[in-house]
């Protein structure tokens, strides 16, 4: 089974800068497509961003495009996301996922989560 | 205002069964994009109970099982049981918004 453990949540400013990592436990990490996933304090799941297995390919959410940015290390079986510019509405428990190589494939792996929080 | 419409809440008593309804549009649940649903129980991680439609992950028991037809998907749960009590979701790929999508949550309350 697939284990994910992300990490780098906290307290922020808004207009703050926070980078999130994911590290899984197998090296069959570089074949998955991998996304993160957000919930707002009692709220529902959003996707917020995805990345190719190779890297080469990524995609963002309207809310958080031009803001965040979604990499990867498939050496260091690492996913990140940098987030800048943040805002209150960005507070939520941050989810990474893996998935098959299609756009509709499941989530099938997802880590325990990291809180993120903006606030003055 | 979520893509894929779900109820806010459902409820059975123990040993029944309880479906639970994800409505979507053409550009989603209408294509070739599978629906897949997600238990989270409080204060935990989603986990996958149905991928594809209708398929169960290892260890997911029988008593979960999913369908889907046309633009609209379900999710059964058959012997309802205590530790079922959760929000379950729903999702898609949407070709029109070029992302993926969820549908707002059900809380399953186990009477």
């Amino acid at each position: 089974e697939v284990q994910l453990v992300e990490s780098g949540g906290g307290l922020v400013q808004p207009g703050g800068s926070l980078s999130l990592a994911c590290v899984a436990s197998t090296s069959a990490f570089s074949t998955f497509w991998m996304h993160w996933v957000r919930q707002a304090p009692g709220k529902g799941l959003v996707w917020v961003s995805h990345i190719s297995d190779d890297g080469t390919t990524t995609a963002y959410a309207d809310s958080v495009k031009g803001r965040f940015s979604i990499s990867r290390d498939n050496a260091k079986n690492t996913l990140y996301l940098q987030m800048d510019s943040l805002r209150v509405e960005d507070t939520a428990v941050y989810y990474c996922a893996s998935g098959l190589k299609w756009f509709g494939a499941s989530f099938d792996y997802w880590g325990l989560g990291t809180l993120v929080t903006v606030s003055s | 205002q979520s893509v894929l419409t779900q109820p806010p809440s459902v409820s059975g008593a123990p040993g029944q069964r309880v479906a639970i309804s994800c409505t979507g549009g053409s550009s989603n649940i209408g294509t070739s994009y599978e629906v897949h649903w997600y238990q989270q129980l409080p204060g935990t991680a989603p986990k996958l109970v149905i991928y594809g439609n209708r398929n169960r992950p290892s260890g997911v028991p029988d008593r979960f099982s999913g369908s889907r037809s046309g633009t609209s998907a379900s999710l059964a749960i058959t012997g309802l049981q205590a530790d079922d009590e959760a929000i379950y979701y729903c999702q898609s790929y949407d070709s029109s918004l070029s992302a993926w999508v969820f549908g707002g949550g059900t809380k399953l309350t186990v009477l």
